[in-house]
């Protein structure tokens, strides 16, 4: 079964950029994958950052940006902020009605 | 405003059954493929399982498979989780939420706050 790959934890500095990265463990994500961000913070309920590969939700600064990069779906945080420390996830849809979350970054911003 | 509300999570011995419903409000439910996201305690989330607006396609991750049900009811502004054979693995909070069809590209836009199942003896 296939894996969607995201990097345990990740470190930045404020002001900082980061990239967040969503891969498969067999094969390259594609626009066919749908790849969306999500973001959460302890206690509480995952929120919507960027679907459609680059479009960030409603509310979402402009510091997040999301791209393909190479064979991953990536989410680049650009001016990083204490209040960027979060979990992010992603999540790709595998065909055949499944879909798969990654394991998610653990962001520290310090 | 769209809102997403869970229900029915609790404490359940490992065997038993747990029906969770997903009250929206703010949107018309039928509209919409609805879904349940699950995170186990410390862990990531994990995919549970999807509906068809009208309730007629159903899919699930293969560890539910035979054991949970998903279902709806639009005119109850509604849909659930019926959860069957419950093991200490399914403890987690389980999240209903909605997803998007922005021109044929699917994502999550909301999400309910969460309810927590708990499977022990």
């Amino acid at each position: 079964q296939t894996v969607v790959t995201q990097e345990p934890a990740f470190s930045v500095s404020p002001g900082g950029t980061v990239t967040l990265t969503c891969g498969l463990s067999s094969g390259s994500v594609s626009t066919s994958h749908h790849p969306s961000w999500y973001h959460q913070t302890p206690g509480q309920a995952p929120r919507t950052l960027i679907y459609r590969i680059s479009v960030r939700s409603s509310g979402v600064p402009d510091r997040f940006s999301g791209s393909i990069l190479g064979n991953k779906a990536a989410l680049t945080i650009t001016g990083a902020q204490a209040d960027d420390e979060s979990d992010y996830y992603c999540v790709l849809y595998m065909g055949s009605g499944i879909w798969v979350f990654g394991g998610g970054t653990k962001l520290t911003v310090l | 405003e769209v809102q997403l509300v869970e229900s029915g999570g609790g404490l359940v011995q490992p065997g038993g059954s747990l029906r969770l419903s997903c009250a929206a409000s703010g949107f018309t439910l039928s509209g919409y493929w609805m879904t349940w996201v699950r995170q186990a305690p410390g862990k990531g989330l994990e995919w549970v399982a999807n509906i068809k607006q009208d309730g007629s396609v159903k899919y699930y991750v293969d560890s539910v498979k035979g054991r949970f049900t998903i279902s709806r009811d639009n005119a109850k502004n509604s849909f659930y989780l019926q959860m069957n054979s419950l093991t200490a693995e399914d403890t987690a909070v389980y999240y209903c939420a909605r997803w998007y069809d922005s021109s044929g590209y699917y994502f999550i836009d909301y999400w309910g706050q969460g309810t927590l199942v708990t499977v022990s003896s």
